[in-house]
C-alpha cells in the first residue's frame, strides 16, 4: 500500500486567492509529480521533481510553481487563483519500476 | 513522441460478463505499461505493470499481456462485477529520459449492472 497524502481533499475559493495544495509520501521516492486532470479525465503533466532542490516544469504549462525542499514534501502553488485554474490536481511519487502511487487528490474550484 | 491511444467509453457491462480495454502505445524504445483504475472521487491507482515484451501483468482478476509486435496492452476480466465500475486509464513509463512521466490515455469508463 503506497502512503501518499494530499490536502486539502476539496478546496472552494474567490478568485485572486493565494492556495497551496500539500503532497506528502513517506515512502523516500526522490522522484514526484503532479498532473492536472481536466473534466473529460485526461491527466496531463504540470511539474515534477527528481529530488531535493529540483524542479521542472512539465508538459502543459500551469501558471503554478512547486518547491521540494525535504524528500517527502512536494507542494504546489497558485499565487493569485483563477476559474480557470478550476480542476482536480493529482500528486505521484515513482517507485523502483517506474509504477507511480498516487495521492487521492484535490478538487480545486476557483469561484 | 509517446502516446497512449485507448477505447473510447462508456462500456456498459453486466454483471459478470467479459471485459477488454483495448490499450494501444506509441513509444521510442521499450517503455514500461500500466493500467490503472480511478473509483468516483479518488486518486489513481495502480491495477497492474508489465515491464518487458510479453509480461503479463495481473491482479484482482484484471489481466494484460505486453504486446510488442502489436504495441498493444489490452486489459481483460472475465466476469466483472458491479464493484469494477470506474475509469481505467492505461499508461506508459519512458525509461529513456530521466524524468521517467507517465503517459496517459483518455481513460475508459466502465459502468457494471446487476
Amino acid at each position: 500500500e503506497a502512503d501518499i497524502y494530499q490536502t486539502p481533499r476539496y478546496l472552494v475559493i474567490g478568485t485572486g486567492k493565494k492556495i497551496t495544495l500539500e503532497c506528502s509520501q513517506t515512502m523516500g521516492h526522490d522522484k514526484m509529480y503532479w498532473y492536472q486532470q481536466d473534466p473529460g479525465m485526461e491527466l496531463h503533466l504540470i511539474h515534477y521533481s527528481y529530488g531535493v532542490n529540483s524542479t521542472e516544469k512539465g508538459d502543459l504549462s500551469s501558471e503554478s510553481t512547486v518547491s521540494r525542499i525535504r524528500t517527502e514534501h512536494f507542494p504546489l502553488t497558485l499565487e493569485s487563483a483563477r476559474p480557470s485554474h478550476t480542476s482536480q490536481y493529482l500528486c505521484a511519487s515513482r517507485g523502483s519500476y517506474n509504477e507511480q502511487f498516487f495521492g487521492p487528490g484535490t478538487r480545486l474550484t476557483v469561484l | 513522441g509517446n502516446s497512449v491511444t485507448q477505447m473510447e467509453g462508456p462500456v456498459t457491462l453486466s454483471e459478470e460478463a467479459f471485459l477488454t480495454i483495448n490499450c494501444t502505445y506509441t513509444a521510442t524504445g521499450y517503455p514500461s505499461l500500466f493500467w490503472y483504475v480511478q473509483y468516483p472521487g479518488e486518486g489513481l491507482q495502480l491495477l497492474l505493470k508489465a515491464t518487458k515484451a510479453d509480461d503479463k501483468g495481473s491482479n484482482k482478476g484484471f489481466e494484460a499481456t505486453y504486446r510488442k509486435e502489436t504495441t498493444s496492452f489490452h486489459l481483460e476480466k472475465g466476469s466483472v462485477q458491479v464493484s469494477d465500475s470506474a475509469v481505467y486509464f492505461c499508461a506508459l513509463s519512458d525509461k529513456d529520459t530521466g524524468r521517467r512521466a507517465l503517459t496517459f490515455g483518455s481513460g475508459t469508463r466502465l459502468q457494471v449492472q446487476p
